[in-house]
């Protein structure tokens, strides 16, 4: 069965770098593209970008364009999101959502970001 | 690009039924059929409901429904049950490798 397992909770204070990562299991890890995806506390999910694991192409939402890189790794098939110049509004859950057609169908359990001086 | 339009909260009593909506642009739920739903409890991830509008994943009860009239997309939950209680996204398809959630909808089964 598909197996998302992400990187445990990281604490960073403002203007660090955190990177979070996703390794995927259960299934062929070229044939998906992968999803990162975060939420606030008390705040709803918010899209952050999307890579394709075969070329290694990344799009990003406008809201983290110049912040954030996508990488993956396909000899450990494990996916990684690193996001620069923390602030105190990137304290979220950072998932990783395995990319069906046009939709989520597998979800990492999620890593807590916690940005605090 | 600007959030999906959910309500803040819905309610229902055992056995009814309920539906949430999730109104968006021609430039995203109006232009495609690429329309999902998620399902997450607290401290849980999402979980897949329904994609491409109106599909169901292998093992979702078929008392959850999608459906989509222009730019508004519709998640209706028939014979509500308590484990339903839960919080409810809607996402959309927007172009151009993007993708856009609505703000959320909190289901509260009475």
């Amino acid at each position: 069965q598909v197996q998302l397992v992400q990187s445990g909770a990281e604490v960073k204070k403002p203007g660090a770098s955190v990177k979070v990562s996703c390794k995927a299991s259960g299934y062929t890890f070229t044939s998906n593209y992968m999803h990162w995806v975060r939420q606030a506390p008390g705040h709803g999910l918010e899209w952050m970008g999307i890579i394709n694991p075969s070329g290694g192409t990344t799009y990003s939402s406008q809201n983290f364009q110049g912040r954030v890189t996508m990488t993956r790794d396909t000899s450990t098939n494990t996916f990684s999101m690193e996001m620069s110049s923390l602030r105190f509004e990137d304290t979220a859950v950072y998932y990783c959502g395995r990319a069906g057609s046009n939709h989520f169908d597998n979800w990492g359990q999620g890593t807590l970001v916690t940005v605090s001086s | 690009q600007s959030a999906l339009t959910q309500p803040r909260s819905v309610s229902g009593s055992p056995g009814q039924s309920v539906t949430i909506s999730c109104t968006g642009t021609s430039s995203d739920v109006g232009g495609y059929t690429y329309v999902s739903w998620y399902q997450q409890h607290p401290g849980k991830a999402p979980k897949l409901m329904i994609y491409d509008v109106i599909e169901r994943p292998s093992g979702v009860p078929d008392r959850f429904s999608g459906s989509k009239s222009g730019n508004t997309a519709s998640l209706t939950i028939s014979g509500l049950q308590a484990e339903d209680e839960a919080d409810y996204y809607c996402c959309s398809y927007a172009g151009s490798f993007n993708w856009v959630f609505g703000g959320g909808t909190k289901l509260t089964v009475l």
